[in-house]
């Protein structure tokens, strides 16, 4: 289970892209990259998930470097209800979702 | 909606009390996960069930009890429990441990 290490906070404004980078230097062959968002009071939700190079779907981009040591969440246009926690996890088959401080988000009017 | 219910949404027990927190899944998953969250604190692994098997307890206090009676159901015996044990109490079941994990909504505990 590959340990990840992220910002604690960022602080963004309403209308602009944000960028939260994840570091994950022993990260395995099998291993996979998933973002998870978590409101107040509510269990984690899936934004976003990669192996290698870029992914996107509706909500989120995720950027992976060949090297695979890091990754970039990629949020855009964010609006108010865009403030959460922000987890990165890299793990395998058969291992389980550990997770870690987060990245608090807050976005500003 | 995740398709992952966790029942009751708040519970309030006295430390002699005896209580269960109860999560229903049916997504076919064959594992499910409870985590607790205290106050702003990141999640803690409790428990993981793979195939109704307990396959991690991550060196948690005895008067927390799970029981997995199928792949559908996974309960969380409180007996006795201590007010720093008031947290919000999260169930999650996956596939394989590496796709998406589903949480249930959770269930907010005060021990009073």
């Amino acid at each position: 289970l590959a340990k990840t290490t992220q910002p604690i906070s960022m602080d963004s404004y309403e209308g602009q892209e944000v960028n939260i980078t994840c570091s994950h230097n022993n990260i395995a062959t099998n291993d996979y990259i998933t973002w998870y968002q978590q409101f107040p009071s509510q269990g984690p939700r899936f934004i976003i998930q990669g192996y290698k190079t870029k992914v996107t779907n509706e909500v989120a981009s995720l950027f992976i470097p060949a090297d695979r040591k890091s990754s970039t969440l990629s949020l855009p246009r964010v609006s108010l209800s865009d403030t959460a926690v922000y987890y990165c996890l890299a793990n395998g088959y058969g291992q389980n979702f550990v997770f870690g401080p987060g990245t608090r988000l807050s976005v500003l009017p | 909606e995740t398709g992952v219910t966790q029942t009751p949404r708040h519970l309030v027990m006295g430390m002699t009390n005896k209580k269960s927190l109860k999560c229903e899944q049916h997504l076919g998953h064959n594992a499910m996960y409870w985590y607790k969250q205290s106050a702003k604190k990141p999640l803690e692994l409790m428990f993981v069930y793979s195939l109704e098997e307990r396959v991690e307890n991550n060196s948690v206090p005895s008067r927390f009890s799970p029981e997995c009676p199928n792949s559908s159901h996974l309960f969380l015996h409180l007996h006795t429990l201590q007010p720093e044990d008031s947290a919000l109490y999260l169930c999650a079941s996956s596939q394989d441990g590496v796709t998406e994990a589903f949480f249930g909504q959770g269930t907010r505990l005060t021990v009073v």
